[in-house]
């Protein structure tokens, strides 16, 4: 099984554009979720999703929309790209909050926007 | 509300025992995991464990819970120069919450 796969794995913004990037888990798993990560901050959530259809909004939400069209994808958008939207992005799946085999992480997403 | 919070750095030798501490606020937490990233890579799941216990060995790591204090504490026996990573801790109730990680240093 490949897991948690994210694409792309690199990519350089200019600001004011747009892009979107793409998680795909083979798990079955009903919850995905969107974490940035920055130096000396940890993982912060930006969005989430508990299943097909639902979207719901983390701690930093500003600046991205998501959809989960499909239960296996979840799909982050940045519409204007700012330079404060550098960072490592990272997507995560996870059965039921009742389980507890934790979350699978994909590789992540590194962003710079110039 | 939520909060999970560790110290940003640690340096041990080769061979040492290494202990990375965290204090979380939410009490409904009921899974605390350890979670280790290395360069350039994502988040592995290393070890858990639930609200009820107050120990968990798995091997060279040792977790313990003080659920009094809100304390969580993660020992890695014979610590090895692989073992230099950043170690995140985290709280789950409805999501997990990460800390700001910890960097382990191994020197020889």
């Amino acid at each position: 099984n490949a897991g948690v796969t994210q694409t792309p794995k690199f990519r350089v913004l200019k600001t004011g554009q747009s892009m979107t990037l793409l998680c795909a888990q083979d798990m079955n798993h009903e919850y995905m979720y969107w974490y940035r990560q920055d130096p000396g901050m940890g993982l912060r959530l930006i969005h989430y999703s508990v299943g097909e259809g639902t979207t719901a909004k983390g701690e930093v939400p500003d600046g991205y929309n998501v959809s989960r069209l499909k239960k296996q994808n979840f799909l982050l958008g940045l519409e204007s790209a700012a330079p404060s939207q550098t960072s490592v992005y990272f997507c995560a799946s996870s059965y039921l909050p009742d389980r507890d085999y934790g979350y699978t992480f994909g590789s992540g997403t590194r962003l710079t926007v110039v | 509300g939520e909060d999970v919070e560790q110290s940003l750095f640690l340096s041990v030798r080769e061979g040492d025992s290494s202990v990375i501490n965290c204090t979380y606020t939410d009490s409904s937490s009921t899974y605390l995991y350890w979670y280790k990233q290395e360069p350039g890579a994502g988040l592995q799941l290393l070890t858990y464990i639930f609200s009820n216990m107050d120990m968990k060995q798995d091997q060279r790591l040792t977790v313990l819970l003080n659920k009094k204090d809100k304390h969580l504490s993660l020992r890695i026996a014979d610590t090895q120069t692989g073992d230099s990573a950043i170690y995140f801790c985290a709280e789950r109730s409805d999501k997990l919450i990460f800390g700001t990680g910890t960097r382990l240093q191994v020197f020889p």
